[in-house]
């Protein structure tokens, strides 16, 4: 099965800072890899997805990248703001056509954002 | 987005008993239903696939006799949590798909917190 390991596992930056967050899948068949930012106590939300025939993919000052080959993605985010303080977890999973496929998500990394 | 509600949001319970969360989908026929758990600090695990209208399957390690699931209708799917024990305390999160492709994303339920004393 799909194994997604996370890096760091904790990351601490100065508001304004840039954050990186590191992923790597196991599994070739995978083709949709979201990322997801989680507060405490309540569910994932999606902030960002990339699908694998695309390598890079930004919304204002997030942006993913896929690298297929050594199959490793990444979350950047720019200009960081406190409120980006979460809990963020990458996931490998399928989307294929119309229906999407079970998650495997990453360990997760706790982002702290220093005002 | 798509509109996932579950039911309870938490829950306390005495060791031995058993627990039913539902999940609705409220505006799309979710053929598909995931079941995740995430225990404290940690990441979101798949415990279970169900079709509708089809038995689950289940993940490795997760008893299918105590984690019954039932997904007998397009907008429901229960989960219910036979004979718990505090080992089973943990956040339960429901992800609905469709085949329909009504959207391109793939949403979560809101969770239910089950406390096992």
């Amino acid at each position: 099965g799909e194994n997604v390991e996370q890096h760091p596992s904790t990351l601490s930056v100065q508001e304004g800072d840039s954050a990186v967050i590191k992923c790597t899948y196991s599994d070739s068949a995978s083709n949709y890899f979201p990322w997801y930012k989680q507060e405490l106590g309540k569910r994932p939300q999606l902030i960002i997805d990339i699908r694998s025939n695309v390598g890079e993919k930004k919304d204002q000052r997030i942006a993913v990248t896929l690298n297929k080959t050594a199959k490793h993605f990444s979350l950047h985010i720019t200009e960081t703001q406190p409120e980006d303080s979460a809990v963020y977890f990458c996931a490998a999973g399928s989307a294929g056509g119309t229906s999407y496929g079970k998650l495997t998500f990453g360990q997760g990394t706790i982002l702290t954002v220093h005002p | 987005g798509a509109v996932v509600s579950q039911h309870p949001s938490w829950v306390i319970c005495k060791s031995g008993t058993s627990v039913k969360i539902e999940c609705r989908s409220l505006d799309f026929q979710a053929t598909t239903m995931f079941w995740y758990r995430q225990f404290p600090k940690q990441s979101l695990m798949l415990m279970a696939t169900s079709n509708e209208g089809s038995k689950a399957t289940y993940e490795q390690g997760v008893e299918k006799d105590k984690f019954l699931i039932n997904h007998a209708s397009l907008t429901l799917s229960t989960l219910t949590v036979t004979s718990a024990h505090p080992e089973d305390s943990s956040f339960y999160i429901c992800s609905p798909a469709s085949r329909t492709g009504a959207y391109n994303e793939q949403f979560f339920g809101p969770g239910t917190r089950l406390t096992v004393l």
